[in-house]
């Protein structure tokens, strides 16, 4: 059975950085680009970034390019979300997600994580 | 960006009727790029269908997807009091990828 995890998340000022992190069991990560995708408490769905399988392309979404940086350890199992310069707008849960394709991107999500609250408040 | 618009926000139905739900997209989604999630409270959204009209094997075949170009339709036969939850659409023709604002089924 596959597993997202993420982890990471927590409350933090305006302005401040957070590093969220995302493993999973169950599925070779290495094999699939991982998205990250976030829900602001009570609204719908927006996708923040996602990087290929061998961590060749990385795409972002407006909202957070210069921001954000997505990244995946050597492995390739554990995929990082550094956000920087944090938005009171950036307050959300965020999940990883698996991507479709194995070794190319889907740009659609089969496995999704339970998701790790950011809080960005003063 | 792709601007995904579904209707209705809500829609409410008893179990056994059918349901309809529209995506309908600012610009054409390309190759039918388009898929459908499923997220009940508290839970991450499943994928559902993708490529417009190919549905995942954690769902039964109750559920169609359809349409092309800057149409799309979401059909549900026979509702069964698990299928009520909320429906989102997304797009992955172009980034960034998005999302429609979503459609809540609910029991009525």
């Amino acid at each position: 059975q596959v597993q997202l995890v993420e982890s990471g998340g927590g409350v933090v000022q305006p302005g401040r950085s957070l590093r969220l992190s995302c493993a999973a069991s169950g599925v070779t990560l290495s094999f699939y680009a991982v998205h990250w995708v976030r829900q602001a408490p009570g609204k719908g769905l927006e996708w923040v970034a996602v990087i290929s399988y061998d961590g060749s392309e990385r795409y972002y979404a407006d909202s957070v390019k210069g921001r954000f940086t997505i990244s995946r350890d050597k492995s390739g199992n554990t995929v990082y979300l550094q956000m920087n310069g944090l938005r009171v707008g950036d307050t959300a849960t965020y999940h990883c997600a698996r991507d479709w394709g194995v070794r190319r991107t889907m740009f659609y999500f089969d496995d999704w994580g339970q998701g790790t609250l950011v809080t960005v408040s003063s | 960006e792709v601007v995904l618009t579904q209707s209705p926000g809500t829609l409410s139905l008893s179990p056994g009727e059918r349901a309809t739900l529209s995506c309908r997209a600012s610009q054409s989604v390309g190759t039918n790029q388009l898929a459908w999630y499923q997220q009940k409270p508290g839970q991450a959204p499943r994928l559902l269908i993708y490529d417009a009209s190919s549905r995942t094997t954690a769902f039964p075949d109750r559920f169609r997807g359809s349409g092309s170009g800057t149409d799309f339709t979401l059909t549900v036969d026979r509702l069964e009091p698990e299928d009520f939850a909320l429906y989102y659409c997304q797009q992955y023709a172009a980034t960034p990828i998005t999302f429609g604002q979503g459609t809540r089924l609910e029991i009525k």
